[in-house]
């Protein structure tokens, strides 16, 4: 039971670049999440899934894209990379009660150049 | 608008006493608050919730107070120990939404010294 898994860990990017971050989780849960921390700041959700087939924005979701690919694995995009979005991408899971835990995924450090 | 805050950047305590995380919020439609716990170079880690229909919720050394006519929450840990030394989240989530959506605050650092 690997919980949440992320890959890659780390990454450089040049400006314009393109990439996807991957998430999958092994603990049958129906929602899905990415986040992004910066520097001295909480995280921010820039999407979520509630479950399979659906996606929604969340605060800060301009620039990115995602895909439930399956129940187990939520992928983000990046299209065209900028220097902003350098920073700790946090992939989470949960199951659908409103109330329930998050468990989150060992993240991926960005650095776009 | 930062609608949740932890004032305090950082806090450093010695081990054996109490360390006591404070987190202010704005929003009246918070009712579930959370706390998370973070080690470097790993995700976060849930910690410990409380509904507004509470004041008080304790688990083990953590114990986590809600004053509601404050907008006040505050996170204890008693004994604290050096292995406690970790970044802790404060973060809120409206009426019936997913605790997933919700916001947090920027962070404070506990420092525990032995």
């Amino acid at each position: 039971n690997a919980g949440v898994t992320q890959t890659p860990k780390f990454q450089v990017l040049k400006t314009g670049q393109s990439m996807t971050l991957q998430c999958a989780q092994d603990m049958n849960h129906n929602s899905m999440y990415w986040y992004r921390q910066d520097p001295g700041m909480g995280l921010r959700l820039i999407y979520y899934s509630a479950s399979e087939g659906t996606t929604d924005k969340g605060e800060v979701p301009n620039g990115y894209n995602v895909s439930r690919l399956n129940k187990r694995e939520f992928s983000l995009r990046l299209e065209s990379a900028a220097p902003s979005q350098t920073s700790v991408y946090f992939c989470a899971s949960s199951a659908p009660d409103w109330q329930e835990t998050q468990y989150f995924g060992p993240g991926t450090r960005l650095l776009v150049l | 608008d930062q609608q949740v805050k932890q004032n305090s950047p950082s806090l450093s305590v010695q081990e054996g006493r109490i360390s006591i995380l404070n987190c202010d919020y704005t929003n009246s439609m918070f009712d579930y608050f959370l706390w998370y716990k973070k080690y470097p170079a790993e995700g976060p880690t849930f910690l410990i919730s409380i509904s507004s229909i509470k004041d008080k919720n304790e688990d083990g050394r953590f114990t986590v107070f809600l004053n509601k006519s404050a907008k006040h929450l505050s996170l204890h840990i008693v004994p604290s120990q050096p292995g406690d030394s970790a970044v802790y989240f404060c973060a809120a989530s409206p009426v019936n939404t997913n605790a997933g959506k919700s916001t947090f605050g920027d962070g404070t650092t506990l420092t525990v010294k032995p």
